[in-house]
């Protein structure tokens, strides 16, 4: 069983639609939880990270983690065609474990 | 800030030969270096993490005589794939924590496209 699982999708929306991803994790131990957005043929680019349980917004994208449920989730308000990459979340102990992606494409 | 490069972007060579990748933080020193694999349409997979000065030390399946890593500098991690075959075909990312940095702060270099005919 992979430590933190991801629907592959892939996922397609209009232009101003929200985007709603959701990864779950099973390590108890993981403390902070991460999302990345990865374009094709290029590296991650960390989009934000939490701490714990709760809710985190910047801007357009909100994450929220929740502990009890291992359920991690990121939402992406009035989404844009420039969105259109894959997302991956993450979490860590001593090490990164990815999820498997998931591949967006807003349409215009 | 928090740039890391990766050289080249883009690699082909014959099988039997091997190639270095090399990984540089432009801005800040890393203490340490992850080196991931990632195929096609999957995850990234961490092949092995490198502290600066010391041995790399490498995950369970990934082959540390053939897959070399020198972390010499503050700046600096190779990754060199010796005696390649195809099936080292693949996209090799880096990245880099700096001091004091938990391994959830990682930046990530733009990632060597590697072909091996």
């Amino acid at each position: 069983q992979k430590e933190v699982e991801q629907d592959p999708g892939p996922l397609s929306v209009p232009e101003g639609a929200i985007v709603s991803l959701n990864c779950t994790y099973s390590n108890s131990a993981f403390q902070y939880f991460m999302w990345y957005r990865q374009y094709s043929r290029k590296g991650p680019e960390l989009l934000m990270y939490t701490y714990s349980s709760g809710n985190k917004e910047d801007g357009r994208f909100t994450a929220q983690v929740d502990k009890s449920s291992k359920y991690i989730s990121l939402f992406i308000r009035d989404s844009q065609p420039s969105d259109s990459a894959t997302y991956l979340c993450a979490s860590n102990d001593y090490k990164l474990s990815f999820g498997a992606g998931t591949t967006v494409t807003v349409r215009a | 800030g928090a740039v890391v490069s990766q050289h080249p972007s883009w690699v082909i060579c014959k099988s039997g030969t091997s190639v270095k990748i090399e990984c540089r933080s432009l801005d800040f020193q890393a203490t340490t270096m992850f080196w991931y694999r990632q195929f096609p349409k999957q995850s990234l997979m961490l092949m092995a993490t490198s502290n600066e000065g010391s041995k790399a030390t490498y995950e369970q399946g990934v082959e540390k005589d053939k897959f070399l890593i020198n972390h010499a500098s503050l700046t600096l991690s190779t990754l060199t794939v010796t005696s390649a075959h195809p099936e080292d075909s693949s996209f090799y990312i880096c990245s880099a924590t700096g001091t004091g940095s938990g391994s959830y702060e990682q930046y990530f270099g733009p990632g060597t496209r590697l072909t091996v005919t």
